[in-house]
């Protein structure tokens, strides 16, 4: 079974730039979320999906960062402009489900400087 | 506020040297608690999931235990590639499949 894939691996962007990741959860997964894991910390929840639909982005900066989940499958991470502070390893994960039992299966992530 | 804390941030083990984590947490609800393992460069690698006190779960060197504030996980006899973050997250009792991540613990197993 093929995992979650994300694209690209690293990226380097100067301040105030903009800049897109790319993720698709493995074939089937209803739930798809976004993580973002600052260096030294645990991940850190920015939004998740049910299919096509926000179930939670309480914790997404969202005078910045914006994300979306067409047809219920891909989804891109968007942010701009960029800060310092968002230097993170962005993770996407997929679940079956949203709750219940189901764990989350993680992407290898993005690596983002911001400089 | 729900809140995971992981001890120790850092631990040095020599091969063959028992040792445990601690995950300790606050949350209105657990739905269940979660280990992931987390090698560096990759994204992490679910372990285990307990879902109520007195619940044990084992996989080769390790064994995940659970009470009602915190859970350990036991690393019997480690080997080097062992050596990885360990993290821990909890799930709360909603329709959500939201994971609120403690800050890790990384083992270095030496051989």
């Amino acid at each position: 079974e093929a995992g979650v894939a994300q694209s690209p691996r690293y990226k380097i962007i100067e301040k105030r730039q903009s800049v897109a990741f790319w993720c698709n959860p493995i074939s089937g997964h209803a739930t798809l979320y976004w993580y973002q894991q600052i260096l030294g910390q645990g991940p850190k929840l920015l939004i998740q999906f049910q299919n096509n639909g926000v179930v939670d982005d309480s914790q997404l900066p969202k005078d910045r960062f914006s994300a979306e989940r067409l047809k219920g499958v891909d989804s891109t991470l968007k942010i701009q402009p960029a800060k310092l502070e968002d230097s993170a390893v962005y993770l996407c994960a997929s679940s079956p489900l949203s709750g219940g039992d189901t764990e989350a299966f993680f992407g290898q992530g993005t690596r983002l400087t911001v400089v | 506020e729900d809140q995971v804390t992981q001890s120790p941030e850092a631990l040095r083990l020599q091969e063959g040297e028992s040792s445990s984590l601690n995950c300790s947490y606050t949350v209105s609800g657990l739905r269940g608690l979660f280990w992931y393992r987390q090698d560096p460069g990759k994204g992490p690698e679910f372990l285990f999931t307990l879902y109520s006190a007195g619940e044990e779960k084992e996989k080769e060197r390790l064994k995940a235990t659970l009470t009602k504030k915190e859970s350990f996980l036991h690393i019997t006899a480690p080997k080097p590639e062992d050596s990885a973050t360990y993290l821990c997250a909890v799930r709360r009792s909603s329709n959500t499949g939201k994971l609120i991540f403690g800050q890790g613990t990384t083992l270095q197993v030496k051989p």
